[in-house]
């Protein structure tokens, strides 16, 4: 169970262009979600966190209007990178969690970004 | 001081060994923890939760917590070169999840 799907798994696109990538929960409720973007060698970094029907939370430093977050339903997130520049590639994970303070947080299989 | 701390390693065990991985913590009310496991280039893996003091078995790994001294580890036993990866310690307080920077065992066959 606790099964995350993230998609696409690979995306290589040019400077200027914006990007969606999607998350779902398919075996369970995920009233929050959670993105985060990992460089090369380097920990995970927690960008947004994102409840159901709500506006995200972002982390400090996180342009909100860069990294559009939606969370319409109980089982799926969109991260959308907007305008992307180089600087943007990176590793985007996904994660959700039903919610209950005490449940780990369950992994998609991310997402590599390479902007040209 | 970190919120969760990990030993960046790399540690490095032969293939059949006991690997020992730690994990310490500042928040007390911290009340539910896990490991995760991270291939290099793949996302993390939930491998173990733990929530109350003491041991906890599952398979060749071993979750160890003690809440007084603040610390939470996990122990491969009969290390296998497929355990190298970056184990991840993570732990809720209320409704945030704060991870550890993680930890590389590497595992010579």
């Amino acid at each position: 169970g606790a099964v995350v799907s993230q998609h696409p798994s690979w995306v290589i696109c040019k400077s200027g262009t914006s990007v969606k990538i999607e998350c779902r929960s398919l075996d369970f409720q995920a009233t929050t979600m959670f993105w985060y973007r990992q460089f090369p060698k380097q920990s995970l970094m927690l960008m947004a966190t994102s409840n159901e029907g709500s506006k995200a939370t972002y982390e400090q430093g996180v342009e909100k209007d860069k990294f559009l977050i939606n969370h319409a339903s109980l089982t799926l997130s969109t991260l959308t990178v907007t305008s992307a520049h180089p600087e943007d590639s990176s590793f985007y994970i996904c994660s959700a969690s039903s919610g209950t303070s005490n449940q780990p947080q369950h992994f998609g299989d991310g997402t590599r970004l390479s902007i040209l | 001081q970190k919120e969760v701390e990990q030993n960046s390693g790399p540690l490095s065990v032969p293939e059949g060994a006991i690997a020992s991985l730690n994990c310490t913590y500042s928040d007390r009310g911290s009340q539910s923890f896990f490991w995760y496991r991270q291939y290099s280039g793949k996302s993390p893996e939930l491998i173990m939760s733990i929530y109350s003091n003491g041991d906890k078995e599952d398979g060749r790994f071993t979750a160890q917590l003690n809440k007084a001294s603040q610390y939470v580890s996990l122990l491969i036993r009969d290390s296998q070169p497929s355990d190298s990866a970056t184990y991840l310690c993570a732990l809720t307080g209320g409704f945030k999840t704060i991870f550890g920077a993680g930890t590389r065992l590497f595992v010579k066959a």
